[in-house]
């Protein structure tokens, strides 16, 4: 058991860009999620996965939050046109359907929009 | 609305003493409660789990949580604080509706005096 991965671990991008971060769950749960996490906050939810099927997503995932889980495996969450109220940590979880309902969390991917 | 609170954003203890941080959550029915830590730049650890019978449930790294359905809480508490527990502490609920997003609180920012 490794954990959950996540990569790159800090993303500094211009006002405008696009950036796109990856989330490697835990190799056997098929259960994903993505919160967004500012300072001085708890984290909140964006929007989950069970295997491949994106089954609920915030309001806070505007049109120009995209994610997406092609095989069931890895995660990658895209923003574009990036804007100053984007910098926060994003974190990934997992979780295994049928288990006690932990969701275990990666390291984060930490975004600074200049 | 489903919610959780954590009423205290800053809390400092000396080290050796005890420790209990607050949490409370509004919702009608019983939620399943989680106590994560962060430590800086770091993810979140899940520390302890209660989704029902015993309402005293016992962590990882000496935490104990005690569930009290009268005051919608679930108290996170260690009876001998280490300089390595200052962290900032999270209190979540998973509610009904699917049991698929965790509603985190703002936090409890741990200070620990030598």
């Amino acid at each position: 058991d490794t954990g959950v991965s996540q990569d790159p671990r800090h993303k500094i991008t211009k006002r405008g860009q696009n950036v796109t971060f990856r989330c490697d769950p835990i190799s056997e749960h098929n259960r994903l999620y993505w919160y967004r996490q500012t300072l001085g906050q708890g984290p909140e939810f964006l929007t989950y996965f069970q295997n491949e099927a994106q089954l609920e997503k915030s309001r806070l995932l505007s049109d120009r939050f995209s994610a997406e889980r092609p095989k069931g495996s890895f995660s990658t969450l895209e923003i574009q046109r990036t804007e100053q109220g984007d910098s926060a940590m994003y974190l990934c979880a997992s979780s295994l359907e049928g288990g006690q309902y932990e969701q275990y969390f990666g390291p984060g991917t930490r975004l600074t929009v200049t | 609305a489903q919610s959780v609170t954590q009423p205290d954003i800053h809390i400092t203890v000396s080290e050796g003493a005890s420790l209990e941080l607050r949490c409370n959550y509004s919702y009608g029915a019983t939620p399943y409660l989680f106590w994560y830590v962060q430590s800086p730049g770091q993810g979140l650890q899940l520390l302890l789990k209660y989704f029902s019978g015993d309402t005293l449930v016992q962590g990882i790294k000496g935490f104990e949580a005690e569930f009290k359905r009268s005051q919608s809480s679930f108290n996170l508490r260690k009876p001998s604080v280490h300089w390595s527990d200052a962290a900032e502490y999270f209190c979540a609920g998973l509610f009904s509706g699917g049991y698929n997003k965790l509603i985190f609180g703002a936090g409890t920012r741990l200070a620990v005096h030598p």
